[in-house]
């Protein structure tokens, strides 16, 4: 299986301020054949099903804010929230979908103001 | 507008069989570049893949649980149906239906159901 790792596990940023979320993969999720990362960012609000934000590592779903920026390549991702909003308050996971067999998680990191 | 439902018993025994259905509306499950499949969220924790199922019947399940699970489709109904065997406390979770669209060769997440509380208890 590959791993994901997200850290830090929480964040506190004020509002306005720039909020970075790293994710680590424990083997590459770009494919040679394409180029393409097989990374996705999903936020999850308290109560709610997750959201998909960013796929390919850095393409927003359409209506995502573009406030939402993802980045990397392999297996260091970041996800950046330029200037946080109080709605941008969720957690935050990352996800592979590289693997046929199983597409994996990370642990998720919360993010407060 | 794609919507899911799950639906299903939100108390199971132990040792029983978790059954969970997912109403797919607004879409068709036999919809050849889709598949489906089953997230679960133990409470105050994070996400676990459970397996996914194209309408074709090829399926894909976590290893971890792929002893117990089933997941099924039935178009007739447009619906897909997830069966957890020999559960226990440890399976109470979140279960969260999803459609997984077609990404150059694997599948993507977009589309969640609202999740269905089910809790193993006596």
């Amino acid at each position: 299986d590959i791993e994901m790792t997200q850290s830090p596990d929480s964040l506190a940023v004020s509002l306005g301020e720039r909020a970075t979320i790293n994710c680590k993969s424990s083997q590459s999720v770009l494919s040679s054949s394409n180029n393409k990362n097989y990374l996705a960012w999903y936020q999850q609000k308290p109560g709610q099903p997750p959201k998909l934000l960013i796929y390919w590592a850095s393409t927003r779903e359409s209506g995502v804010p573009d406030r939402f920026s993802g980045s990397g390549s392999g297996t260091d991702f970041t996800l950046t929230i330029s200037s946080l909003q109080a709605e941008d308050v969720a957690v935050y996971y990352c996800q592979q979908y590289y693997s046929t067999l199983l597409y994996t998680f990370g642990q998720g990191t919360r993010l407060q103001i | 507008q794609l919507q899911l439902q799950e639906s299903g018993p939100g108390l199971v025994k132990p040792s029983e069989t978790l059954s969970l259905s997912c109403n797919v509306s607004g879409g068709f499950i036999n919809s050849s570049s889709n598949y489906w499949g089953w997230i679960r969220q133990p409470p105050g924790k994070g996400l676990e893949w459970i397996g996914r199922i194209h309408y074709s019947g090829n399926t894909y399940y976590n290893p971890s649980l792929k002893s117990r699970v089933t997941i099924s489709v039935d178009t007739s109904q447009n619906q897909f149906s997830l069966k957890l065997t020999s559960v226990t406390a440890a399976d109470t979770a979140v279960y969260y239906c999803a459609r997984l669209r077609q990404a150059s060769g694997q599948r993507l997440v977009d589309s969640w159901g609202q999740g269905t509380l089910v809790t193993v208890s006596s």
